[in-house]
């Protein structure tokens, strides 16, 4: 069964510090991997999603996560943190691309000026 | 062209109550799926239409959830004499079929049962 542990439920950066939002997964299969954004009151919006091309993925908003099989991890980073960028994260995992999708608990980002 | 759309936004319904979600997918997606987001339990997979192939139905917490999805097209959540655990937010997503497709997400339906 697949798996995705979202450390930290909640991460607080400075406007213009880096942020690293951390997720690792289980999976017994080479597996697709998603970070999804949710701000107040609207639905996800895909930031970026791995599918066994280039382990350095790049994202909208100037997000990027890197796949490591070895550490079985795939962090969220953005090397300057905007206002605009408080929302909640959700990494996300799926055995195969069309396959429903296996959440983590969330993390919610909070910028301060 | 527009995105996955979701009604009611907003139901309040009481207990023992059945309710009826809608979602519109993006026209030509092939995959449907439902998720319900709550507080205790997170974002949990609910049920998965795929074309004409019998839906996954994994994910349905009771025999109290159903779905179907008509033509192809729009899908209807069911939920039959509703539970306060119930209440939630529940999302709809749609897909193109092909391998490592996006999911697109609709705003959601907040059900609240009283």
């Amino acid at each position: 069964a697949q798996s995705v542990t979202q450390l930290g439920s909640h991460v607080s950066v400075s406007e213009g510090a880096l942020v690293l939002l951390r997720c690792n997964y289980s999976s017994s299969v080479p597996p697709y991997l998603f970070w999804y954004v949710q701000y107040p009151n609207q639905g996800l919006q895909l930031l970026l999603k791995y599918t066994s091309a280039a382990t350095l993925v790049k994202g909208i908003n100037g997000f990027e996560a890197e796949f490591k099989k070895s550490e079985t991890s795939f962090h969220l980073t953005k090397p300057s943190a905007h206002m605009s960028d408080a929302a909640e994260y959700f990494c996300a995992v799926a055995r195969s691309g069309n396959t429903p999708l296996v959440f983590g608990k969330g993390t919610r980002l909070s910028v301060i000026a | 062209g527009a995105g996955v759309s979701q009604s009611p936004s907003n139901k309040v319904t009481e207990k023992g109550k059945d309710v009826e979600l809608r979602c519109d997918p993006i026209s030509g997606h092939t995959a449907l799926y439902w998720y319900r987001q709550s507080l205790g339990q997170g974002l949990e997979f609910l049920i998965y239409f795929q074309g004409n192939s019998a839906p996954d139905k994994s994910g349905l917490p009771s025999d109290r959830f159903s779905a179907e999805r008509t033509g192809g097209s729009v899908s209807t959540l069911t939920i039959q004499r509703t539970q306060q655990e119930d209440s939630a937010v529940y999302l709809c997503a749609s897909a193109w079929a092909g391998s490592g497709d996006t999911q697109y997400f609709g705003p959601g339906t907040r059900l609240t049962v009283l």
